[in-house]
């Protein structure tokens, strides 16, 4: 089972909209609609934006938004804001029912 | 609210075990609703699942990790635990235990504890 393949870095200008992809392979990402996105700020606990690939909890901005094509699913941030800047992680379920995380995505806004 | 509050020692030693148990109020543990997981994060690096028990009290553990967790519900106390046996350096990490919608997405974790820090040194 090894890592979902995430950007280390991405960053964006306030206002714009950035694109983080998230790589698996047909045993995880390509196998199922079950993907999930968190934001975690230094110092706190993870908090998931996107969940089942494009669902948002409720509370979540709708400037989030999730997709998938074949093995690689991408999480869009819209709109721009300072306070998205954060670490970003993908997760999938995976065969045998297990979890699997990405290696995560810096979010910088310039 | 929901509150998940995880506890437990923050110093083990090399090669013994980590015990940890995530108290959860304001809801029955053993709700049909939802499962519990662990997921940790070494200083400075990314999440990893550790593993998740259903409210059917089936256990699904990172195959990396399996041979040394154990994670258990008790109801009486409305808690779950983790344990992690023949502990190195490299399970230094900030425990984190959440909670899982059931009937959805499985590695949806809805909620999660604050985490603490588990630093396993001699």
């Amino acid at each position: 089972q090894s890592a979902l393949t995430q950007p280390a870095s991405v960053s964006g200008s306030p206002g714009q909209s950035i694109t983080i992809s998230c790589t698996g392979t047909s045993s995880d990402v390509g196998a199922y609609n079950y993907v999930s996105w968190y934001q975690q700020h230094p110092g706190k606990a993870p908090k998931v934006m996107i969940y089942d690939v494009h669902y948002r909890p409720s509370g979540v901005s709708n400037r989030f938004s999730g997709s998938k094509s074949a093995n690689t699913a991408s999480l869009t941030i819209s709109g721009l804001q300072a306070e998205d800047e954060a670490d970003y992680y993908c997760s999938s379920y995976a065969s045998s029912s297990t979890v699997v995380f990405g290696g995560g995505t810096k979010l910088t806004v310039l | 609210q929901l509150q998940l509050q995880e506890s437990g020692p923050g110093l083990v030693k090399p090669s013994e075990t980590l015990s940890l148990t995530c108290t959860v109020s304001s809801d029955s543990i053993s709700s049909i609703n939802y499962h519990w997981g662990w997921i940790r994060q070494p200083p400075g690096k990314g999440l990893e699942w550790i593993g998740t028990i259903y409210y059917t009290g089936s256990t699904y553990y990172n195959p990396s990790l399996k041979s040394r967790v154990t994670m258990s519900v008790d109801t009486s106390k409305n808690h779950f635990s983790l344990r992690l046996s023949s502990v190195t350096a490299a399970d230094t990490a900030v425990y984190y235990c959440a909670r899982v919608p059931s009937g959805y997405d499985p590695n949806w974790f809805d909620r999660w504890g604050q985490g603490t820090l588990v630093t396993v040194s001699s």
